[in-house]
């Protein structure tokens, strides 16, 4: 139980475009999704976090007009990233609680992200 | 806000021996304390947890430790094997849910 599913998975996008990454909880109701960052052999970085029925919280140095995020449903949350380019490139991976009260988490399975 | 720091960066063992990585956290009001194993390339899968109210959960060949008051947790891998090898995070999470993620140890097991 608890899966969350995300895609794509891989994308490859010209610069300026705009790309849209979904995360869909399969058996549970998220109504927290975070979403992370990872470049090559780094950690991940918490870029935002988006709540259902209201605006997403995003953290210092994040720009919300750039990585836009919405969470239509207690089973999806989307993150785009608008205008890329080259130095977007990375692994995007959302996380939603398993259950508000104990705090597991699940990972979706990343999307790769490259920009040329 | 909350800081994690988490050492060593790279580590190699023999296989066999054991493996031991160490965390600490800055918000005292962090109380939950997960470890991630991520392979290359895929997303990071949770091996084990520990809250605040416990000092020490062991499953098979993995335990981790907890010490509030010094605020520092360690992983421990005891036994390693080569599937063993990957990249592992420790995470600290407090109330609000989120959690901040160390840089990440390399663990390499030579066969």
């Amino acid at each position: 139980g608890a899966v969350v599913s995300q895609h794509p998975s891989r994308v490859i996008c010209k610069s300026g475009t705009s790309v849209k990454i979904e995360c869909r909880s399969l058996d549970f109701q998220a109504t927290t999704m975070f979403w992370y960052r990872q470049f090559p052999k780094q950690s991940l970085m918490l870029m935002a976090t988006s709540n259902e029925g209201s605006k997403a919280t995003y953290e210092q140095g994040v720009e919300k007009d750039k990585f836009l995020i919405n969470h239509a449903s207690l089973t999806l949350s989307t993150l785009t990233v608008t205008s890329a380019h080259p130095e977007d490139s990375s692994f995007y991976i959302c996380s939603a609680p398993r259950h508000q009260s104990n705090y597991g988490y699940t990972f979706g399975s990343g999307t790769r992200l490259t920009v040329v | 806000g909350e800081n994690v720091e988490q050492h060593p960066s790279t580590l190699s063992v023999q296989e066999g021996d054991s493996a031991v990585i160490k965390c600490t956290y800055s918000d005292s009001a962090s109380n939950y304390f997960p470890w991630y194993k991520q392979e290359l390339g895929k997303r990071p899968q949770l091996i084990i947890d520990i809250r605040s109210n416990v000092g020490e959960k062991k499953d098979q060949r993995i335990a981790v430790t907890l010490n509030k008051t010094a605020k520092h947790f360690s992983l421990h891998i005891t036994e390693t094997q080569p599937e063993d090898s990957a990249v592992y995070f420790c995470a600290a999470s407090g109330g609000a849910g989120k959690s901040t993620f160390g840089d990440g140890t390399t663990l390499t097991v030579k066969p």
